[in-house]
């Protein structure tokens, strides 16, 4: 079975431009949710989608948003990005999102 | 709501000798425990976990935890490491409460020495 698949893995774009992530989760699994990872802040959760809805948010901006497709593919967005946006992105898996969730290898964006 | 901390931010170690990265955490609802490893440029790996059911978990390379509910506590334990156990690992709760996401402690950092 295929794991959790991020694209890309690294970007850096310029601040003030917007920037789009991908994840496809594990098949099946109908719970996909997003968290931030920093030196500082350490890994703090985003949001988390299912069934095309959003379940729950963290306390992000309204910047960063999320949505999921029918297939349970997610994308999420950072529109005017800052240079505190800079980190490692991971996407999550599972089943029915309780419980264990299994992780991507991360979108490492780069703000400049 | 919930919280993890992980009390330390690195355990330096022999090779072959045992350690303990400790983990507390709060919560006014049950929670479901894990812990997960993380390797240089890496996702997130899930090492173990604790869901119901019997209080001592283990890994299938050598790595167990046991739940302690009136200490709060999930420790991570190996009787004996490799240099290959080099690593970041991250402890993590989830409540039962339906809210749907992993609250991760700061992370432990593994330096085994040979």
């Amino acid at each position: 079975k295929a794991g959790v698949t991020q694209t890309p893995r690294y970007l850096i774009k310029t601040r003030g431009q917007q920037v789009t992530l991908s994840c496809s989760p594990i098949s099946g699994h109908r719970s996909v949710s997003w968290y931030q990872q920093t030196p500082g802040q350490g890994l703090q959760f985003l949001f988390e989608y299912f069934s095309e809805t959003q379940r729950n948010k963290g306390n992000f901006p309204g910047r960063f948003s999320g949505r999921q497709f029918s297939n349970s593919r997610s994308e999420m967005n950072v529109s005017t990005l800052e240079l505190g946006d800079s980190a490692l992105y991971l996407c999550a898996s599972s089943l029915v999102g309780a419980g264990e969730a299994f992780f991507g290898q991360g979108t490492r964006l780069t703000v400049v | 709501a919930q919280s993890v901390t992980q009390l330390d931010s690195q355990v330096p170690v022999f090779e072959e000798a045992p350690v303990e990265l400790r983990c507390n955490y709060s919560s006014s609802v049950s929670v479901y425990l894990f812990w997960y490893v993380q390797y240089p440029n890496q996702g997130l790996q899930l090492l173990l976990k604790y869901l119901s059911g019997s209080t001592l978990v283990e890994s299938i390379n050598g790595f167990e935890a046991e739940f302690n509910k009136s200490q709060t506590s999930f420790h991570l334990r190996k009787p004996s490491v490799h240099i290959s156990d080099t690593a970041e690992y991250f402890c993590a709760v989830s409540g039962m409460d339906s809210s749907y996401k992993l609250i991760f402690g700061s992370g432990t950092r593994l330096l085994v020495r040979p």
